[in-house]
């Protein structure tokens, strides 16, 4: 089965470099979600998006934007960037969430390597 | 690939042991909570989930126990395997209309001795 796409698998930058992530999601999910995991951290939500729209708003930084496009792949751009960036960047998919479904699955991708020198 | 988890608690079980991993969660008012499992360089792969208003539920293998009242989530691993050596987290699950939004907790590290 087709899974998220994640590109690229491994990033290095500069400080105040600009990096810009990419993710594309299981054909038919509507919605994605951005997540960022430090070395021996949990993941921490970002942003997710819903068609194209802004469904919700974690811990990103104004430095960071993201969008969806209308083929529903996403990309996540951060600019100034510090060395606390340096991360693991996930996106996930998901399918539409009715009410009344028993829970809601979010499918992750294998993550985008970030490294800040 | 990406080692996750350099500092997180650790729990070793022998092959074929039952596991038991824990979980204390914050949002009492989460609609529901979610064990993903966590290789090394890989993304969270979901294993199991849990309505707020259920107590226990089982899958293949695993059951997800609730205690709503001390704010407790854990995850059972039966007849444990190598193959289950990875970093677990629990996650609060909260739907926002169109989509939902998960607050992962502390990942605890399996480790499956033979």
């Amino acid at each position: 089965a087709a899974g998220v796409i994640q590109s690229p698998r491994h990033l290095i930058k500069e400080k105040r470099e600009t990096a810009t992530l990419k993710c594309y999601p299981i054909p038919r999910h509507d919605t994605v979600y951005w997540y960022q995991q430090g070395p021996g951290q949990d993941p921490q939500f970002l942003i997710s998006f819903y068609e194209k729209m802004q469904s919700d708003k974690g811990s990103i930084p104004d430095r960071f934007s993201a969008q969806q496009f209308s083929d529903y792949h996403s990309e996540l751009n951060m600019s100034s960037l510090e060395l606390g960036d340096s991360a693991l960047y996930f996106c996930a998919s998901s399918s539409y969430y009715h009410p009344g479904d028993w829970g809601h699955e979010q499918y992750f991708g294998p993550g985008t390597r970030l490294t800040v020198t | 690939g990406e080692s996750v988890g350099l500092h997180l608690p650790t729990l070793s079980v022998q092959e074929g042991d039952n596991s038991i991993i824990n979980c204390a969660y914050s949002n009492s008012a989460s609609d529901y909570f979610i064990w993903y499992k966590q290789e090394s360089g890989k993304g969270p792969q979901f294993i199991i989930d849990i309505r707020s208003n259920m107590d226990k539920r089982q899958g293949q293998r695993v059951t997800v126990l609730l205690n709503k009242t001390v704010k407790h989530l854990s995850l059972q691993i039966a007849a444990t395997q190598p193959g289950d050596s990875a970093v677990y987290f629990c996650a609060e699950g909260d739907f926002t209309g169109t989509a939902s939004k998960l607050t992962f907790g502390t990942g605890t590290r399996l480790q499956v001795t033979l």
